[in-house]
C-alpha cells in the first residue's frame, strides 16, 4: 500500500536554530514529490516539487531534497513566522492517478523568538 | 493571476442533509482536485476532474459527488450527511498535463450537527 510518513509530528525550535523535517515514502514509482506549508485555518500554499533522486530546491531558508526512498526538508536559521504545517505529498507513476497525490501527517513546526 | 477560490468559507449543516460546495480554479488550469481535511485522518483525495470529465476517484462514499463545468469551476456535493463529514474541503487546480504541481484554494469548513 502506498504509505507517506513524516517526522516528527511536531518540533519546536528556538528563532536561528536549524533542522530538518523527513519524509518518506513507499510508492510504486514515484512521479512527483510535493512539498506544501499550511497555515491554520487556510489551505495549503505550494512550496516545490521534486521529481527525481539528488534533485534539490531551494526558497529562502528552505532548502528540500530528494532520496530514493525519503525527502529531507531543511530549514537554515528559521524564523517565528516560518511556523507552520508543513506537507509532504507524493504523485506515483499511472495515468490513472494523476490527480491524486498521497499526503503525509505533517510536521508542525514552532520557532519560538 | 487570482487564486483559487472556494464558496462558502463555512458552512452549518444538520444531519440528513445535502450539501454543495463551489470551487474556482486559476485561470487557464483544467484540472480540478478535491481533497477532505480531518485531524485524525488528515488530506485525504476524494476525485479529480478535468476538462469535464472525472479522471480518478478516492476511497469515499457514494454520497460524494462532484462535477466540472465548461468553464472550469467544479462543484462537489454531499448527500445525507453524516456527523463524520465535518472537515476543511479543499480544492486544487493545476494544469493537468505536465508539471503537475496543484494550488489549493482557502477551503470549505463544514460543520455537521
Amino acid at each position: 500500500e502506498d504509505q507517506v510518513t513524516q517526522s516528527p509530528e511536531a518540533l519546536r525550535l528556538q528563532e536561528g536554530e536549524s533542522s530538518s523535517l523527513n519524509c518518506s515514502y513507499t510508492v510504486s514509482g514515484l512521479r512527483g514529490l510535493f512539498w506544501y506549508r499550511q497555515d491554520p485555518g487556510k489551505g495549503p500554499e505550494f512550496l516545490f516539487t521534486l521529481y527525481s533522486a539528488g534533485e534539490e530546491k531551494e526558497k529562502e531558508r528552505l532548502k528540500a531534497t530528494l532520496t530514493k526512498k525519503e525527502s529531507f526538508l531543511h530549514i537554515t536559521a528559521p524564523k517565528p513566522e516560518d511556523s507552520a504545517t508543513y506537507l509532504c505529498a507524493v504523485r506515483e507513476r499511472g495515468s490513472s492517478n494523476t490527480g491524486k497525490l498521497i499526503f503525509g501527517q505533517g510536521t508542525t513546526l514552532q520557532v519560538k523568538p | 493571476k487570482a487564486g483559487v477560490t472556494q464558496t462558502p468559507r463555512y458552512l452549518i449543516k444538520t444531519r440528513g442533509q445535502q450539501v454543495t460546495l463551489s470551487c474556482s480554479p486559476i485561470s487557464g488550469h483544467r484540472s480540478v482536485s478535491w481533497y477532505q481535511q480531518t485531524p485524525g485522518q488528515g488530506l485525504q483525495f476524494l476525485f479529480e476532474y478535468f476538462s469535464e470529465t472525472q479522471r480518478n476517484k478516492g476511497n469515499f462514499p457514494g454520497r460524494f459527488s462532484g462535477r466540472q463545468f465548461s468553464n472550469s469551476r467544479s462543484e462537489m456535493n454531499v448527500s445525507t450527511l453524516e456527523l463524520g463529514d465535518s472537515a476543511l474541503y479543499l480544492c486544487a487546480s493545476s494544469d493537468g498535463r505536465t508539471f503537475y504541481e496543484q494550488y489549493f484554494g482557502p477551503g470549505t469548513r463544514l460543520t455537521v450537527t
